[in-house]
């Protein structure tokens, strides 16, 4: 199994520009998630889905949009990048049919950075 | 609301030394609680875990045991080597969410 698949592994935009964080995974995993990671704050939780077609938000979510339309894929948009969302991106699923404290699964990441 | 502190990193020591990272945490309910390794490189996975009061998670001579009365769950190893060196954040999760509320992360070096 690939388990949580992110692309691109390292990105550059420039103020103002938008892009897609990729994100897909095979175990048929209903729920799905994004985090971001910043230095001294550990992961704090952008939007998740617990399911295609459902959506939420988390902690952080201003400036991101996501959609699930399999159960696959859950991109994560930035519409306007700002500096601020320099970071380190990580996409993350769950088997909730084991039960919500089972293992989540998390991707390599996206290293993002604003200029 | 929720939250998880970890004690400060990083925290460096030689092979075969013992470790202790504390984790102490703040829940409304009765949180799962987790202990995540994050290699060079590579995302989050799960080290251990434990979902009840008195519990004890381990794995890779990891571990860690579910303290209600002081709110803790402090993870100890015997004996580091030098490929335990990695950033460990402790986390928990409430409810039926699926969300995950993480500590800050320490960053563990081993030297040989």
């Amino acid at each position: 199994n690939a388990g949580v698949t992110q692309t691109p592994k390292f990105q550059v935009l420039k103020t103002g520009q938008s892009m897609t964080l990729q994100c897909a995974q095979d175990m048929n995993h209903e729920y799905m998630s994004w985090y971001r990671q910043d230095p001294g704050m550990g992961l704090r939780l952008i939007h998740y889905s617990v399911g295609a077609g459902i959506t939420d938000q988390g902690e952080v979510p201003n400036g991101y949009n996501v959609s699930r339309s399999t159960t696959e894929d859950f991109p994560l948009r930035l519409l306007s990048a700002a500096p601020s969302q320099t970071s380190v991106y990580f996409c993350a699923s769950i088997d909730r049919d084991r039960g919500w404290d089972t293992e989540a699964f998390f991707g390599q990441g996206t290293r993002l950075t604003v200029v | 609301g929720d939250s998880v502190t970890q004690m400060e990193g990083p925290v460096t020591l030689s092979e075969e030394a013992f470790l202790t990272i504390n984790c102490t945490y703040t829940a409304t309910g009765y949180p799962s609680l987790f202990w995540y390794v994050q290699y060079p490189g590579e995302g989050l996975q799960l080290l251990l875990k434990a979902t009840k009061a008195d519990d004890k998670g381990s794995n890779k001579g990891f571990e860690a045991t579910y303290r209600k009365e002081t709110t803790s769950f402090h993870l100890e190893k015997g004996s580091v080597q030098v490929s335990d060196s990695a950033v460990y954040f402790c986390a928990l999760t409430t409810g039926n969410t699926g969300k995950l509320i993480f500590g800050q992360g320490t960053t563990l070096q081993v030297k040989p």
